[in-house]
């Protein structure tokens, strides 16, 4: 069972314009939600957060979506650069009965941004 | 301040065959947790330790282990190699308070399983 889903394997987008990444979770306990790029080769590293008590959060060219009632969070771009060329992952995570984080991935979305 | 290491980077071994994979969390984290990644899967999640102490498990077999020791470094072990094992192993350090903290990850082990 996938509880945190990202349906586009894969996304093109042009230099300058906004790239949006999508995904969608099933499990009602999320509370905290992150987003990691990872480039061939290195680990992931962690790009931006949001909590469920947000609905959004804005860091630079990134910002996060929340849509609660929806289970769904979206990652914008703006404006996409080359570099941004990676593979995003989202996560979500929340805090057990045992009083600490249990982090889920999705499978990832590969971003291309052409120049 | 350094980041997470993982040693070996890669890894060549032959089925029924067994591997030790190491990781040094950034100082001062001291939860670490281990993930495979193989293509079309994500980010699966093995195990995660904090202060020595196993506190949540993924869906893998007994074939993997892993321990951590108190300086918080771990190790992470898989017996029997099967070829469905070639993956990157990832390695991946927090503060783990009893807040969300996001993790730091190093750049894995390249497995692969012949």
């Amino acid at each position: 069972d996938q509880q945190v889903k990202q349906n586009s394997p894969s996304l093109s987008v042009q230099e300058g314009r906004i790239s949006i990444l999508n995904c969608d979770y099933t499990n009602s306990m999320f509370d905290y939600f992150l987003w990691y790029k990872k480039y061939p080769a290195e680990g992931p590293t962690f790009l931006i957060s949001i909590s469920s008590i947000k609905d959004k959060n804005e860091d630079g060219r990134f910002t996060v979506f929340l849509n609660k009632s929806a289970k769904h969070l979206s990652l914008h771009i703006v404006p996409s650069q080359p570099g941004d060329s990676a593979v995003y992952f989202c996560a979500a995570s929340y805090l057990n009965s045992g009083g600490y984080q249990k982090v889920t991935f999705g499978i990832g979305t590969k971003l291309q941004v052409i120049p | 301040k350094a980041g997470v290491t993982q040693t070996p980077r890669y890894l060549i071994k032959t089925r029924g065959q067994q591997v030790t994979l190491s990781c040094s969390p950034i100082s001062g984290h001291r939860s670490v947790s281990w993930y495979q990644q193989t293509p079309g899967q994500g980010l699966q999640f093995l195990f995660e330790y904090f202060s020595e102490t196993q506190r949540n498990k993924g869906n893998f077999p007994g074939r993997f282990s892993g321990r951590q020791f108190s300086n918080s470094r771990s190790e992470m072990n898989v017996s029997t190699l099967e070829l469905g094992d070639s993956a990157l192993y990832l390695c991946a350090s927090s503060l783990a308070g009893t807040g969300a903290s996001p993790l730091h990850f190093g750049n894995g082990t390249r497995l692969t399983v012949t």
